[in-house]
């Protein structure tokens, strides 16, 4: 049974960077999936951030692409979400999850989530 | 970026309630899309993908269908556990995008 963990600071201050890391247990992280990060502010719904192939093609979300770095840990069968330049706006809920196999992504297994505050 | 309009942003039905949500997508993403469902505290859950195609043990009462730009997500008998909040995603695009939800309420 595949499952993912996220972990991480929950308290990021502001101008800092996020660090999170995804933990996949019950396959591997070199299969042909990709691997996603997705957040949500609360109260609000879900935004799409980014994922990330074994092979290490990466697709961002153009409003936090100058932001983000998603990279991945074959050996450690993680991977990584780096999230700079933080402000209240990041505020949320962070959820990794894989992504189907093919280069059209949609999410079949999910973590259960990080809360990530941004405050001093 | 491709946008997604759901409507309605809240129903309220009845147990054993038709319900029927719509996603319009702002170009046409074929049939690339998926639902999820959302309970409070919890991360959201595969529904369905490739428009129509029902997720591996997914009851029978929830349906998708369209393509092009129009969607919709269908329960056909309401059942308590339902109730949660809904959300389409295109994934024609390389730029991932959700729509903002739909949730669905007791009347």
């Amino acid at each position: 049974q595949v499952q993912l963990q996220e972990s991480g600071p929950g308290l990021v201050k502001p101008s800092g960077t996020l660090s999170l890391t995804c933990a996949l247990s019950g396959a591997s992280i070199s299969t042909n999936n990709w691997w996603t990060w997705v957040r949500q502010p609360p109260g609000k719904g879900l935004e799409w951030i980014g994922e990330i192939h074994h092979s290490g093609s990466t697709n961002y979300n153009p409003s936090l692409k100058s932001r983000v770095t998603i990279s991945v840990d074959k050996s450690e069968n993680q991977f990584s979400l780096k999230l700079s330049s933080m402000t209240a706006a990041d505020t949320a809920v962070y959820y990794c999850a894989r992504g189907s196999s093919s280069s059209k992504v949609y999410m079949d297994v999910w973590g259960k989530g990080t809360t990530v505050t941004v405050s001093s | 970026d491709i946008q997604m309009t759901q409507s309605p942003s809240t129903l309220s039905a009845s147990v054993g309630d038709r319900v029927t949500i719509t996603c319009r997508a702002s170009q046409s993403i074929y049939y690339y899309l998926a639902w999820y469902q959302q309970k409070p505290g919890k991360a959201p859950n595969l529904l369905i993908y490739k428009a129509s195609t029902l997720e591996s043990g997914v009851p029978s009462r929830f349906s998708g269908s369209g393509s092009g730009t129009e969607f919709t997500l269908t329960i056909s008998s309401l059942q308590p556990d339902d109730f949660a909040t809904y959300y389409c995603q295109q994934y024609d695009s390389t730029s991932r995008t959700f729509g903002q939800g739909t949730k669905v309420e007791i009347k």
